[in-house]
């Protein structure tokens, strides 16, 4: 049911950089708008990780980094760490009619090897 | 400090009509441009949208799910209420709310900590 496709998962060693990719279609980030992560570590709530395609909200580590071009997005992370395992997501708008106008990602597991 | 919690039964039964409340604080459903969403997670999938209120009772719901949902609000105890009829298993899941950005800014900035809800005859 989701409409932005992400990968399953993705792993890395401590310290390495793994990128996470956000793919969406004309209605949604090609159109425009802006996409937001969230990670939700492991039995909690999704958090607010990046905002406005590459923004971090106060206290979020600048390893992580968001940005967009055309029907895509992606979020990296640099410097891989034991506490960034969990799942993340991305969200956008989506101006179909027929369809959510908020609408997230499949989600991708981040496994620290 | 902005805080949500959710409320409500845990388990309810095929064809019964689930009644969530969210109780927030730190910030009013009277201010304009507030707005208070429901997203769902069924075990193990993905987040899905579920509806949404802002401060002025305009109300946004899922397509797909929009003959089954009412939200609400009630600003002087700082609460939002979601109902779904007609529960099935499928919609099993826990159930977020969370603080919207804002008219024309569509990202969840606070999220509470959910409540899982079964359903199961």
């Amino acid at each position: 049911q989701s409409v932005l496709t992400q990968p399953p998962s993705v792993s890395g060693a401590p310290g390495q950089r793994v990128t996470i990719s956000c793919t969406g279609s004309s209605s949604n980030i090609g159109a425009g708008y802006d996409v937001h992560w969230y990670q939700q570590l492991p039995g909690t709530a999704p958090k607010l990780l990046i905002y406005g395609n590459s923004n971090r909200p106060s206290g979020v580590p600048d390893r992580f980094s968001g940005s967009k071009s055309g029907t895509s997005a992606s979020l990296a992370i640099t410097g891989l760490q034991a506490e960034d395992e969990a799942d993340y997501y991305c969200q956008s708008y989506d101006s179909s009619l027929s369809g959510s106008p908020y609408v997230f990602g499949t989600g991708t597991k981040v496994t620290v090897l | 400090q902005i805080t949500l919690k959710e409320s409500g039964p845990t388990l309810v039964k095929p064809t019964q009509t689930l009644t969530l409340t969210c109780t927030f604080s730190g910030f009013s459903l009277s201010t304009s441009g507030v707005g208070v969403g429901w997203i769902r997670q069924p075990p193990g999938k993905a987040l899905e949208w579920l509806a949404l209120i802002y401060w002025n009772d305009d109300k946004r719901y899922s397509p797909s799910l929009k003959s089954r949902l009412t939200i609400t609000k009630d600003t002087s105890k700082n609460q939002v209420v979601l109902t779904m009829t007609n529960m099935d298993p499928v919609d099993t899941a826990t159930y977020y709310c969370a603080q919207e950005g804002g008219y024309g800014d569509p990202k969840f900035d606070y999220w509470g900590q959910g409540t899982l809800v079964t359903v199961s005859s």
